[in-house]
């Protein structure tokens, strides 16, 4: 039972560098999300993919590209990485975007660093 | 606009304590509303749910009732143990709103001590 594959587990770049964090689902969901996550702010979004080659904003999606490769993969790029940029990244799943049945998987996250 | 409201944290509490994390939200429609938990070092974990009004989400000893007059959705266990300790995440999503995110709280951690 994989669900919410998410790689590197951990990384850490210098700024400006640029990196792609994957993310894979075997559970066939059709909408999928990058978050990240920073003390004492929750999880805020970054971008989602409702369905399979739609891609849309977030809350806080500057510094940040998506590509919904597949059904089953969903990439974050960081193309000049920066500071502000560290944190821990998740990826989640869910069967379809609304209401009760917009149960979301989550990866195991992704702890970035950039110095 | 939609937005959820927890308490701040940490919680400290000895086991077999009665536990209450208060959440409450703002949202227009009708939310369904959700409770995540995070143990160290893992991702998210759906704990309940309920999606409409008066409804009661219950598993592993918690619950929370949606409810609807005082826009609140708090987390309630009888008993907690030290396996508990975690991370706890309010959120929602606008019912008729497809492929929009969940909204989430800002997490209240818990630390429960023997």
């Amino acid at each position: 039972n994989a669900g919410v594959t998410q790689t590197p587990k951990f990384q850490v770049l210098k700024t400006g560098q640029s990196m792609t964090l994957q993310c894979a689902q075997d559970m066939n969901h059709n909408s999928m999300y990058w978050y990240r996550q920073d003390p004492g702010m929750g999880l805020r979004l970054i971008y989602y993919s409702a369905s399979e080659g739609t891609t849309d904003k977030g809350e806080v999606p500057n510094g940040y590209n998506v590509s919904r490769l597949n059904k089953r993969e969903f990439s974050l790029r960081l193309e000049s990485a920066a500071p502000s940029q560290t944190s821990v990244y998740f990826c989640a799943s869910s069967p379809q975007g609304a209401g009760v049945k917009n149960i979301q998987y989550f990866g195991a996250g992704t702890r970035l660093s950039v110095l | 606009g939609n937005s959820v409201t927890q308490m701040e944290g940490p919680v400290t509490l000895s086991e077999e304590a009665f536990l209450t994390i208060n959440c409450t939200y703002t949202a227009t429609g009708y939310p369904s509303l959700f409770w995540y938990v995070q143990y160290p070092g893992e991702g998210l974990q759906l704990l309940l749910k309920a999606t409409k009004a008066d409804d009661k989400g219950s598993n592993k000893g918690f619950e929370a009732t949606y409810r609807k007059e005082t826009t609140s959705f708090h987390l309630e266990k009888g008993s907690v143990q030290v396996s508990d300790s975690a991370v706890y995440f309010c959120a929602l999503t606008p019912y008729n709103q497809a492929g929009t995110a969940l909204i989430f709280g800002k997490g209240t951690t818990l630390s429960v001590s023997s």
